[in-house]
């Protein structure tokens, strides 16, 4: 019962890099999301994907891309990381209008 | 869009106490979920709870959906019930996030 799973779960970039978290999802959900939290603070939205084949813009979208691969995969890019982007990054599935389920998050420092 | 608020911000307790976070939201919801975070950042699922009453074990929470609001009763809190307790509801598709309550639980 993975529920949803994050890879990596740690990330060192360097100013400049490029990276992509994956985020994968086993319940058969519609709706994909990618969050973001700094120290002290709560989640913010970067992107979402209601369905398969969507993706739109959250809060925070600067800086960022999204391919919703298929159903179960939605991955978060990151062109030319910023030490402005170091966070925790959080992905979520739901059902559409209904319970939210949370990987366990990947931890990116940028110096 | 609508506006979630949390109160108190903090709250520190010894082990034993009870305890009741609050959360108001500016507009009619069709979702509300109740989240804890763990000292190590892991998000846990508490109650899903868009009206009426929940309990599971020392948890319980009650949402008035015509009166915009949801409490998190926690009863003989332990120190692992530490954190920070999160509300969220949902609209267009997205969970609105409030700023959460920072709990501290002394032994």
């Amino acid at each position: 019962n993975a529920g949803v799973t994050q890879t990596p779960k740690f990330q060192v970039l360097k100013t400049g890099q490029s990276m992509t978290l994956q985020c994968a999802q086993d319940m058969n959900h519609n709706s994909m999301y990618w969050y973001r939290q700094d120290p002290g603070m709560g989640l913010r939205l970067i992107y979402y994907s209601a369905s398969e084949g969507t993706t739109d813009k959250g809060e925070v979208p600067n800086g960022y891309n999204v391919s919703r691969l298929n159903k179960r995969e939605f991955s978060l890019r990151l062109e030319s990381a910023a030490p402005s982007q170091t966070s925790v990054y959080f992905c979520a599935s739901r059902e559409t209008v209904a319970e939210a389920f949370f990987g366990q998050g990947t931890r990116l420092t940028v110096v | 869009g609508i506006q979630v608020e949390q109160s108190p911000p903090d709250l520190i307790l010894q082990e034993g106490a009870n305890s009741t976070l609050r959360c108001n939201f500016s507009d009619s919801v069709n979702n509300l979920q109740w989240f804890h975070q763990n000292p190590w950042g892991q998000l846990i699922n508490l109650f899903y709870i868009p009206s009426g009453t929940k309990q599971n074990g020392r948890l319980s929470a009650t949402t008035v959906a015509t009166e915009r609001y949801s409490l998190l009763y926690i009863s003989s809190s332990q120190t692992t019930d530490s954190g920070v307790y999160f509300c969220a509801v949902d609209s267009n598709y997205q969970l609105i996030w409030g700023a959460g309550t920072k709990l501290i639980i002394k032994p």
